[in-house]
């Protein structure tokens, strides 16, 4: 199976600042279509999942613009321009290539 | 509205079974790739196991962690997504959500609010 690794595991972040969580594959993530088969996720305290960025880079409607995803093969990065209060929670990446569909660890994010 | 609602969770010993179901409502459930996913205390988000939609098949892929213990099954007519829990261990104790893919966007943009599993003797 496809091993994802996310780094920091913790991440404490001052208001109005950027952050960065990185993700990588054991293989590459590319599927025939092109595309990257990477998508990224948050559960916020309390809350289920919620999708933030599909396809490595796409953000679906309702996602703030402040967050975007990056990446190619194996090195994926999710942004968040100016992180703001309610951004609390725990991201994980997700790869949707093969089954069976693997999470990373999550990292979780705290406001200092 | 689409939406997905579990239920079914509880109280289980070691070893023994219970079925959580998800209830699917505002969208064609029949074409629907539904998945389950689990998170247990402590622990990150666990993807389980995803069974296609019966007209492009119905199989089922399943997490090793589970395989040959869990099944995913659906009914079509009920809207309805089922997961069988046999042999439980205390591992198994999380909260299981059932998602999906409602738009093609090779994610899950639809989840429950999840049914809580506690296995302990």
């Amino acid at each position: 199976e496809i091993v994802m690794t996310q780094s920091p595991l913790s991440l404490p972040v001052t208001p109005g600042e950027p952050a960065s969580i990185s993700c990588r594959s054991s293989q590459s993530l590319l599927h025939s279509t092109g595309y990257y088969y990477l998508d990224w996720y948050v559960q916020k305290p309390g809350q289920s999942p919620q999708l933030l960025i599909y396809l490595t880079s796409n953000r679906p409607s309702g996602v703030p613009d402040r967050f975007s995803g990056s990446g190619s093969g194996t090195d994926f990065t999710l942004k968040i321009s100016r992180v703001e209060a309610e951004d609390v929670g725990v991201y994980y990446c997700l790869q949707v290539l093969q089954m069976p569909y693997t999470f990373g660890q999550g990292t979780k994010l705290e406001i200092k | 509205e689409v939406q997905l609602v579990e239920s079914g969770g509880g109280l289980v010993k070691p070893g023994g079974s219970l079925r959580l179901s998800c209830a699917a409502s505002g969208f064609t459930f029949s074409n629907g790739y539904m998945s389950w996913v689990r998170l247990a205390p402590g622990k990150g988000l666990e993807w389980i196991g995803r069974m296609k939609s019966i007209i492009d098949g119905g199989t089922r892929d399943y997490a090793a962690p589970v395989k040959g213990r869990f099944t995913i099954s659906r009914d079509d007519s009920k809207n309805m997504l089922y997961l069988q829990l046999n042999s439980l261990r205390l591992e198994d104790t999380a909260v299981y959500y059932c998602t999906f893919d409602s738009v093609g966007y090779h994610a899950f943009d639809i989840w429950g609010p999840g049914t809580k599993v506690t296995v302990s003797s």
